[in-house]
């Protein structure tokens, strides 16, 4: 069955980087569209990022476009999120999600356990 | 960017009793070309990622029991739970998918037990 497992949370400095994975399994990685959303702590749900199969497609939230950059390896079946410059509203848990279908306008079927990132210095 | 609104922002219904929680788009989530309204609904604990509930507005997801729907069309949507039971007390988003370039979530409504 489908799983996603997310890494590379913790506390992080205001300024800093991070780079978060999520290693996916369980299905053609290669040809599905990738998403990160967040939920910081005891809000709602927030999308994040969108990378197509390729890469050749990449969408961002108002919110972080220019400070967090989301990639992909299909060699190692994983999905990246780079977060440069990181703020305290920032600080989330931050879930990678998969698409039902390779469309673009496409509900997720899938969430990996998600890990959490503290901005704070 | 399309916002998504939910209402209430939190409710209480006791054991067997229906829950209704509401959702308005800013623009319509109806694709004639297909008939579909792209709209999602999930389910979420506390400390545990969020669970498709129902899609295209009124699917229900393999697995999800028939005491969950979905329905509307355009711009309002709800989501019903006919008979609530203890293991329903959740937080519940829906989402709207239309766009194709940003995926928004309502605000959440919390569902607990009266």
């Amino acid at each position: 069955q489908v799983q996603l497992e997310e890494s590379g949370g913790g506390v992080v400095q205001p300024g800093r980087s991070l780079r978060l994975s999520c290693v996916a399994s369980g299905f053609p990685f290669s040809t599905y569209g990738m998403h990160w959303v967040r939920q910081a702590p005891g809000k709602g749900l927030e999308w994040v990022a969108f990378i197509s199969f390729d890469g050749n497609n990449i969408y961002y939230a108002d919110s972080v476009r220019g400070r967090f950059t989301i990639s992909r390896d299909n060699s190692k079946d994983t999905l990246y999120l780079r977060m440069n410059s990181p703020r305290p509203d920032d600080t989330a848990v931050y879930f990678c999600a998969k698409p039902v279908a390779s469309v673009l306008s496409s509900y997720f079927d899938d969430w990996g356990p998600g890990t959490l990132v503290t901005v704070s210095s | 960017d399309i916002v998504m609104t939910q209402s209430p922002d939190s409710l209480a219904v006791s054991l067997g009793e229906r829950a209704t929680v509401d959702c308005k788009s800013s623009q319509s989530l109806f694709n004639r070309s297909n008939d579909n309204n792209y709209l999602a609904w999930y389910q979420q604990k506390p400390g545990q990622p969020p669970k498709l509930l129902i899609y295209w507005a009124s699917a229900r997801e393999f697995g999800v029991p028939d005491r969950f729907s979905g329905s509307g069309s355009g711009t309002d949507f709800t989501l019903t739970i006919s008979s609530l039971q203890a293991e329903d007390v959740a937080t519940y988003y829906c989402q709207q998918y239309y766009s194709g370039s940003t995926w928004t979530f309502g605000q959440g409504t919390r569902v607990e037990i009266k």
